[in-house]
C-alpha cells in the first residue's frame, strides 16, 4: 500500500526559514507525481498554496515556494509568519490509478 | 467568484443510504473535474472520488470503492456523491472541490473548495 509521508509537526521562529516534506513509503517522488501543498486551518476548509511542484497558487504570498529535494517534495516557507500556523498537507497524483493520496499533515507552529 | 455549497450530511446508522449535493457557481461548472474529499474528526484529509467534465469517466479510492457513487448534473451546475453501506469509519465532513490538471490527462490538484457537510454514521 502506497504511502504519503509528512512530518507529523515543525517549528519555526517568526522570521525564520522552515522547509516542509513530502515523500513516499516506497520509490521517489517526482514532478510527475504533481506535487501539491495546502493549509488548513482549525475548522477551515483547506486552501491550496502550491500546485505542479513549484507553481504558486493565486492569493498567496510569494514566501511559500516548493520544489523536489531529492526523491521528496518540498514546501519552503522563507520568513514565517505567525498566521502561517496552521496544518500542511501535500497531494501526490499516482498516474499507475490516477489516485490522489494525501500525506498525514504537519502541523507548523510558529513560536 | 467560484462557490461550492455542499449540504446533504446528517446522522444516519451503519449500513445506511445518503447523498450528498454540492451546488456549484462563479465558474462553467461543465469545463472542469470535480472531487469529493473528507475528513474525519481530528483526522487528515482522504480523497473519495472524482469526476471528469461530461460524467463519463470516474474514479474513487480504495475505501470507498463498489460503496460510493461519484456523479454531476451540469445543467444543474450540481455535483453529487450517493453512498452506501454506511460504515462507522465513514463519518467525516465531506468537501466538494474543484479539482484541476497541470499537464496531463487527469487531474492532480483541488484549486477550490467548499466549507464541508458533516456526516455520522452511528446507532
Amino acid at each position: 500500500q502506497t504511502v504519503v509521508t509528512q512530518e507529523p509537526s515543525f517549528s519555526v521562529s517568526p522570521g525564520g526559514t522552515v522547509t516542509l516534506t513530502c515523500g513516499l513509503n516506497s520509490g521517489s517522488v517526482s514532478g510527475n507525481n504533481f506535487p501539491s501543498w495546502y493549509q488548513q486551518t482549525p475548522g477551515q476548509a483547506p486552501r491550496m498554496v502550491i500546485y505542479d511542484t513549484n507553481s504558486l497558487s493565486s492569493g498567496v504570498p510569494d514566501r511559500f515556494s516548493g520544489s523536489i529535494i531529492g526523491n521528496k517534495a518540498a514546501l519552503t516557507i522563507t520568513g514565517a509568519q505567525a498566521d502561517d500556523e496552521c496544518i500542511y498537507y501535500c497531494v501526490l497524483f499516482m498516474s499507475s490509478s490516477g489516485a490522489l493520496l494525501f500525506g498525514g499533515g504537519t502541523r507548523l507552529t510558529v513560536l | 467568484e467560484v462557490q461550492l455549497v455542499e449540504s446533504g450530511g446528517v446522522l444516519v446508522q451503519p449500513g445506511g443510504s445518503l447523498r450528498l449535493s454540492c451546488a456549484a457557481s462563479g465558474f462553467t461548472f461543465s469545463r472542469y473535474w470535480m472531487s469529493w474529499v473528507r475528513q474525519a474528526p481530528g483526522k487528515g484529509l482522504e480523497w473519495v472520488a472524482n469526476i471528469e467534465h461530461g460524467g463519463d469517466m470516474k474514479y474513487y479510492g480504495d475505501s470507498v470503492r463498489g460503496r460510493f457513487t461519484v456523479s454531476r448534473d451540469d445543467a444543474k451546475n450540481s455535483l453529487y456523491l450517493e453512498m452506501t453501506y454506511l460504515r462507522v469509519e465513514d463519518t467525516a465532513v465531506y468537501y466538494c472541490a474543484r479539482t484541476v490538471s497541470s499537464r496531463g490527462r487527469r487531474p492532480d490538484y483541488f484549486d477550490h473548495w467548499g466549507q464541508g457537510t458533516l456526516v455520522t454514521v452511528s446507532s
